[in-house]
């Protein structure tokens, strides 16, 4: 079945480091994007890709990067800049324009 | 720019009763709206999704929601509540800003009542 795998599930880091987190689909979409889940917040756009070697900032892109090097992959770095990095983070697909988002079941980082 | 405010953080209501989360949104252009929702530790997953044509929307579920353009709404609705509808719901709303972005609400947990 097509869908999108992030790995790990859980994730835990030390203060400083950077960590990268595994956004991986087999749907062929292709539109990637990146969120953040704070409690009460909702979701928050870090980054999003619209084809290949191409991707744009969202609303919350300090202290992250991507890169988009192939269609099925989209990783997501959360560096030492990040000042609050600790969250749950869901990567998404759809297949551009206004189509509905695919999600992967997220990665929860924890950083002490 | 486009927004989205959902009215009430948390909703309970009993089994069999009807259920409603509002949603209101800002867009400059006619928006693509959606219903999505969460069960713990998981990814989001599709209820509905509002392009162009009828307001009423029917989705997954029971649930639907309404199109209202003079009031900038797209309420979900349930009639009936199930135990199994416990969960958080988001609304969402996407627009074309020279690429599309989905904007998400600050979501709506749902608390059924036996």
């Amino acid at each position: 079945d097509g869908g999108i795998t992030q790995s790990p599930k859980y994730l835990f880091r030390k203060e400083g480091q950077n960590v990268t987190l595994s956004c991986e689909q087999n749907l062929n979409h292709d539109a990637m994007y990146w969120y953040r889940q704070d409690p009460g917040q909702g979701l928050r756009l870090i980054y999003y890709s619209q084809i290949v070697n191409d991707f744009q900032k969202g609303d919350i892109a300090e202290g992250y990067s991507v890169s988009r090097e192939k269609k099925e992959s989209f990783p997501l770095t959360v560096t030492s800049a990040q000042k609050n990095p600790t969250a749950f983070y869901l990567c998404a697909s759809n297949t551009g324009e206004s189509s509905p988002l695919h999600f992967g079941n997220g990665t929860r980082l924890t950083v002490t | 720019a486009q927004s989205v405010t959902q009215l009430g953080s948390h909703v309970s209501v009993s089994e069999g009763a009807l259920v409603l989360l509002r949603c209101n949104y800002s867009s400059s252009v006619p928006p693509y709206l959606f219903w999505y929702v969460q069960y713990p530790n998981q990814g989001l997953q599709l209820l509905l999704k509002y392009t162009t044509g009828a307001t009423l929307v029917k989705g997954i579920n029971g649930f639907e929601a309404e199109f209202k353009k003079s009031e900038t709404s797209f309420h979900l609705t349930k009639p009936s509540a199930h135990m199994s509808d416990a969960a958080e719901y988001f609304c969402a709303v996407s627009e074309d800003t020279g690429g599309f972005k989905t904007i998400f609400g600050a979501g709506t947990r749902l608390f059924v009542k036996a």
